[in-house]
């Protein structure tokens, strides 16, 4: 079974930037999976942020525009998520997840604050 | 975007009763190849979310089978046969038919 572990900073000051990054175990990050990363602002509900296949195809979610940029590094088996012009909207629980449309599995969440 | 609700929001439910959770797409989540990408996930308190259906209707691996999904088009069902203490959590529906990918609003399951 595929796992995940996510690391990075919890704590972001407003006009920072989020680097997050999902070791995967138990799996090669150049299988037939896409690597997304998603989103939950504290009591609320999930927001996709977008996908990242192996080859570097992105596909992310408009509403954060060009904000977002996903990254792979095969050399360590990881897939990175970077943030930047964070504000307090932008606070929330950050998964990162396989998901292969019949499997998904998710990282254990990273809560991200945005604060001075 | 294909917004996706969810009714209820909330749903009290008396253990060994049936719980059901309605999830109304804006668009047709059938795909080029036919098939129709709604997934419905589990989060239990301070846990991620965890998949329990997709593709309307079929369990992923060790879901109990009192999970049931049903639905077509736009219009899609997730119902628990007998709730039981441990489905206690928020249930999301989620579309991966077209980018970006979206959830409903989720459900809150609690017990009477």
């Amino acid at each position: 079974q595929v796992q995940l572990q996510q690391s990075g900073p919890g704590l972001v000051k407003p006009s920072g930037t989020l680097s997050l990054s999902c070791d995967v175990s138990g799996g090669s990050i150049s299988s037939r999976n896409w690597w997304s990363w998603v989103r939950q602002p504290p009591g609320k509900g999930l927001e996709w942020i977008g996908e990242i296949y192996h080859s570097g195809t992105t596909h992310y979610n408009p509403s954060l525009g060009s904000r977002v940029t996903f990254s792979v590094d095969k050399s360590k088996n990881q897939f990175s998520l970077r943030l930047t012009s964070m504000t307090a909207a932008d606070t929330a629980v950050y998964y990162c997840v396989r998901d292969e449309g019949t499997v998904m599995d998710w990282g254990q969440g990273t809560l991200v604050t945005v604060s001075s | 975007d294909v917004v996706m609700t969810q009714t209820p929001l909330s749903s009290p439910v008396t253990l060994g009763q049936p719980a059901s959770i309605s999830c109304r797409s804006s668009q047709s989540l059938v795909d080029s190849d036919g098939n129709t990408y709604l997934s419905w996930l589990q989060q239990r308190p301070g846990q991620p979310p965890r998949l329990l259906i997709y593709r309307i209707s079929k369990r992923f691996f060790g879901v109990p089978d009192r999970f049931s999904g049903s639905g077509a088009g736009t219009d899609f069902t997730l119902k628990i046969s007998r709730v039981e203490a441990e489905d206690v959590g928020v249930y999301y529906c989620k579309q991966s038919a077209q980018l970006p990918y979206t959830f409903g609003q989720g459900t809150k399951l609690e017990i009477k």
